[in-house]
């Protein structure tokens, strides 16, 4: 299966949202809730920020949401900071014990 | 909450082999599922495998089949990779994560979602 696509980048400035979208197919992301963003800043490894669609871990502000409509998941940043500046990357399971990552969107906060 | 340190990384030759290790502390090891996902440089993320808390289920992506196999010593508190038949395409850097705890159920984590890292180590494929 192919990966899932994202943008390759998005940005916007201090104290506004983007949002990320992460589209796939009705085999992964349109058939399973088990979606989730991890941000990978340079040179480190990835942090899971939302699992399960739209649930925070303990210590992800609140920021961060997540949401999904048919095929496609998103990740909305609300009030950007400039340490929220990094690369994010959407999973989705795909069925037969596959996991399947985006390409990676760099978020730049101008 | 737990840390996860990778080693074995280096460089081989197409046909080659390596085992890399992840070394876990901080938290039950005999606990959690672990997996193995993988990143070429500058790209995205791509999955590699998965072993159960007591190592008596296995699953590996189609592209390292028949060719790596994950493993795990519970007494050591260690994860394993054993990568045979190493191609290009295996250079990478390989990351070891910790499946998210979910308290209270039958099996205490989710297979889905990672929320414990290592910070990776590189294997570099080349003749």
């Amino acid at each position: 299966q192919s990966a899932l696509t994202q943008p390759a980048s998005v940005s916007g400035s201090p104290g506004q949202s983007i949002t990320i979208s992460c589209t796939g197919t009705s085999s992964d992301v349109g058939n399973y809730n088990h979606i989730s963003w991890y941000q990978q800043l340079p040179g480190q490894a990835p942090k899971l920020m939302i699992y399960e669609i739209n649930k925070r871990p303990s210590g992800v502000a609140n920021r961060f949401s997540g949401s999904k409509s048919g095929n496609t998941a998103s990740l909305t940043v609300s009030g950007l900071q400039a340490e929220d500046e990094a690369d994010y990357f959407c999973c989705s399971y795909a069925g037969d014990s596959l996991l399947l990552f985006g390409g990676g969107t760099k978020l730049t906060v101008l | 909450q737990g840390q996860l340190v990778e080693s074995g990384g280096g460089v081989v030759r197409p046909g080659g082999s390596l085992r890399l290790s992840c070394a876990a502390s901080g938290f039950s090891f005999n606990n959690y599922g672990m997996h193995w996902v993988r990143q070429v440089p500058g790209k995205g993320l791509e999955w590699v495998a998965f072993i159960r808390y007591d190592g008596t289920n296995t699953y590996h992506a189609d592209s390292v089949k028949g060719r790596f196999t994950i493993s795990r010593d519970n007494s050591k508190d260690t994860l394993y990779l054993q990568m045979n038949s190493l191609r290009a395409e295996d250079t990478a850097v390989y990351y070891c994560g910790r499946c998210l705890g979910v308290p209270g159920a039958i099996i205490p984590y989710s297979y889905y979602y990672m929320d414990v890292w290592g910070k990776g180590t590189t294997v570099t494929v080349s003749s």
